[in-house]
């Protein structure tokens, strides 16, 4: 069946490391993929997206790496700063319904 | 400013009371979403619509009843509340098949 999942629920990272949260996904339909990230009392905020016709793609401090043939997809964080510190979601449209289907997310904490 | 608002931010009400959520998005979105989050649980989708008097039903409907008579608000109604719909909500956006655009959530507590 179709799921979204990440592999590990929390991952504790360095300050000014890179970050690496990665996701998994079952249904070799997927043809797009949005990360989000939670903070604390607020709303999923959309980061990046990926197209299947994309391997890499990048935005400000973010990249998104999209691998096909395993069905893994990554979201790299670079130079981590404390206002990182959220849960990321991985998620995917479910066929032509406009809904999401939903990753279980990983905490991200950033250690000083 | 342009944007999702959810009021209230925060809501206790006691079993049995109706409760309606307010959702209102300024981008004229077509599409508008309902969910819960529950620890454990993750996002799970209540109800959305694609588009004013459209709506339909997501992964857990029960219990909630929603409206859309115009396409800028989505009010969320729990014509009977019950403790299991102590949760998070979150209403969404989005203007096509794609990337949905979140409001801070009401944290509702039923006693």
């Amino acid at each position: 069946g179709e799921s979204v999942g990440l592999h590990l629920p929390t991952l504790s990272v360095q300050e000014g490391d890179n970050s690496i949260i990665n996701c998994a996904y079952s249904n070799s339909a997927s043809d797009y993929f949005i990360w989000y990230k939670q903070e604390s009392g607020k709303g999923p905020q959309f980061i990046i997206d990926i197209r299947s016709n994309m391997d890499k793609r990048q935005g400000q401090r973010v990249t998104v790496l999209l691998n096909k043939t395993v069905k893994h997809l990554s979201l790299q964080i670079a130079a981590t700063q404390p206002g990182d510190s959220a849960v990321y979601f991985c998620a995917r449209p479910k066929d032509s319904n406009y809904q999401l289907i939903w990753g279980a997310g990983t905490k991200l904490i950033i250690k000083p | 400013d342009a944007g999702i608002t959810q009021s209230p931010r925060y809501k206790i009400t006691e079993t049995g009371r109706q409760v309606t959520l307010m959702c209102h998005q300024t981008w004229s979105h077509s599409y508008m979403f309902w969910y819960r989050q529950d620890l454990g649980h993750g996002l799970r989708l209540i109800y959305y619509s694609a588009a004013a008097d459209i709506t339909d039903k997501g992964e857990v409907p029960d219990g909630y009843v929603v409206s859309r008579s115009k396409t800028e608000n989505f009010p969320l109604t729990l014509e009977s509340a019950t403790r299991s719909q102590t949760s998070v909500y979150f209403c969404a956006s989005s203007e096509s098949w794609g990337a949905q655009h979140f409001g801070d959530g009401t944290r509702l507590s039923i006693l």
